[in-house]
């Protein structure tokens, strides 16, 4: 049984320029959700897909975007990247109502 | 709306002290709480979890019971190794709707020989 995977581990983009990351949920997990964690703090919920739908959404703006694929799979996209944004992302999946497996994240430096 | 307080860090200690890090919680309804553990560079790993009130999670040593009187999942290990040294969070999720998580916003462990 494999976990969840993201990539890529780190980046670094410039702003205003775009992002994709990219998370595969473990095997037979039909949710996916990303969080945004900056230095320091707790990890804060962007979004969730389920069968993909999205089915929930935090406190961020428009500009943060999201798909989840028939493999459940999903992608985080972010447009106008600021400063602000350089964060570690994580992907947790899950089953409707089960408990959460977490990637390793993806550290997105904005410079 | 839904928080998550927890006592802040770095809580530092000598190997074999007994460990206690506060966490409290808002939230409506009757939550499932959690406490997850961030080794530095990695993800989060659950570390242990209680759906309903009294219920003892446990796992590697450590403990939190279910306090729904007093709002609190406080994280317990009587005696603690070096390996313990990470980021400790406390979370919940809401018993309806759909469902994520509320993070609060982590206690920093520091074990010394």
């Amino acid at each position: 049984e494999t976990g969840v995977t993201q990539s890529p581990t780190h980046l670094i983009k410039t702003r205003g320029q775009q992002v994709t990351l990219r998370c595969s949920s473990q095997s037979g997990h039909n949710t996916v959700s990303w969080y945004q964690q900056a230095l320091g703090q707790g990890p804060q919920f962007i979004f969730q897909y389920y069968r993909e739908e999205e089915n929930g959404r935090g406190n961020f703006p428009p500009r943060f975007s999201g798909l989840q694929f028939p493999n459940y799979s999903s992608e985080l996209n972010v447009n106008a990247l600021e400063l602000d944004d350089s964060a570690l992302y994580l992907c947790a999946s899950s089953l409707a109502g089960g408990g959460y497996t977490f990637g390793s994240g993806t550290r997105l430096t904005v410079v | 709306g839904d928080s998550v307080t927890q006592m802040e860090g770095p809580v530092t200690l000598s190997e074999e002290a007994f460990l206690t890090i506060n966490c409290t919680y808002t939230a409506t309804g009757y939550p499932s709480l959690f406490w997850y553990v961030q080794y530095p560079g990695e993800g989060l790993q659950l570390l242990l979890k209680a759906t309903k009130a009294d219920d003892k999670g446990s796992n590697k040593g450590f403990e939190a019971t279910y306090r729904k009187e007093t709002t609190s999942f406080h994280l317990e290990k009587g005696s603690v190794q070096v390996s313990d040294s990470a980021v400790y969070f406390c979370a919940h999720r809401a018993d309806s709707g759909y469902s994520t998580l509320t993070f609060g916003k982590g206690t920093m462990l520091l074990v010394s020989p």
